[in-house]
């Protein structure tokens, strides 16, 4: 799987939007991007995830870049609830392979 | 919504004692998963399995570990004699591949503390 790099930490005021970059440079042409969350020692929660079109579901949006290179996940109105460790993960879709995560960004939404 | 639950939440034991912690995959799910998290640190895979069987496993995952489907709805993580560094959050994670997407939904993870 493809190495990312994610910023160490992030702040975000509550209702604005939040902007968690990724790179991925080494991403081969069949990986997946997928974002994952974690709330203080839960359970890691799964967000979105998607190959080179931009996608959207109820918690986010996920923009690719064209060379997909990089991405970015937005919450869109980022509440206390959201505060976080989110996990940038790429990985081929279909393989059932174990998710490897790393450090992650942890987002703080300040009220 | 469904969603995997897992038994205990915390679990206390003394070094040296065997322990087993549940979990209850989403229940059209094939795929199961354990992974840990040392408090601090990544959260780890450990060990998947698919009909009945170990897919992958990782090196943390020696011969102190095994995985059981000991009936249609629990699968099971055995630690036959744990150690110190056994304290960790447990997770167990399922999905629906190869029937669909293989996103894979976690539980709430047991509290592991080895005393």
């Amino acid at each position: 799987d493809a190495k990312t790099t994610q910023p160490t930490s992030m702040d975000c005021a509550e209702g604005r939007a939040a902007n968690l970059p990724c790179n991925h440079s080494t991403i081969s042409g069949n990986e997946y991007v997928y974002w994952y969350r974690q709330i203080h020692s839960q359970g890691p929660q799964y967000i979105i995830h998607g190959l080179k079109n931009n996608e959207t579901n109820e918690m986010a949006s996920l923009i690719i870049t064209e060379d997909r290179k990089s991405s970015t996940l937005i919450l869109p109105h980022a509440t206390l609830r959201d505060t976080a460790v989110y996990y940038c993960i790429v990985r081929v879709p279909g393989s059932a392979r174990q998710l490897t995560f790393g450090s992650g960004t942890q987002l703080t939404v300040l009220p | 919504e469904p969603e995997v639950t897992q038994t205990p939440s915390h679990q206390v034991t003394q070094m040296g004692q065997e322990v087993i912690l549940r979990c209850v995959p989403i229940s059209n799910h094939l795929y199961f998963y354990w992974y840990r998290q040392i408090l601090g640190q990544k959260v780890e895979f450990l060990v998947s399995f698919y009909n009945n069987e170990i897919s992958e496993k990782s090196e943390i995952f020696d011969d102190q570990f095994s995985v059981e489907r000991p009936d249609g709805s629990n699968f099971t993580l055995k630690i036959r004699s744990t150690k110190l560094e056994d304290s960790a959050m447990y997770f167990c994670a399922s999905t629906e591949w190869p029937q669909s997407t293989d996103t894979q939904y976690f539980g709430p993870g047991t509290r592991l503390t080895v005393l």
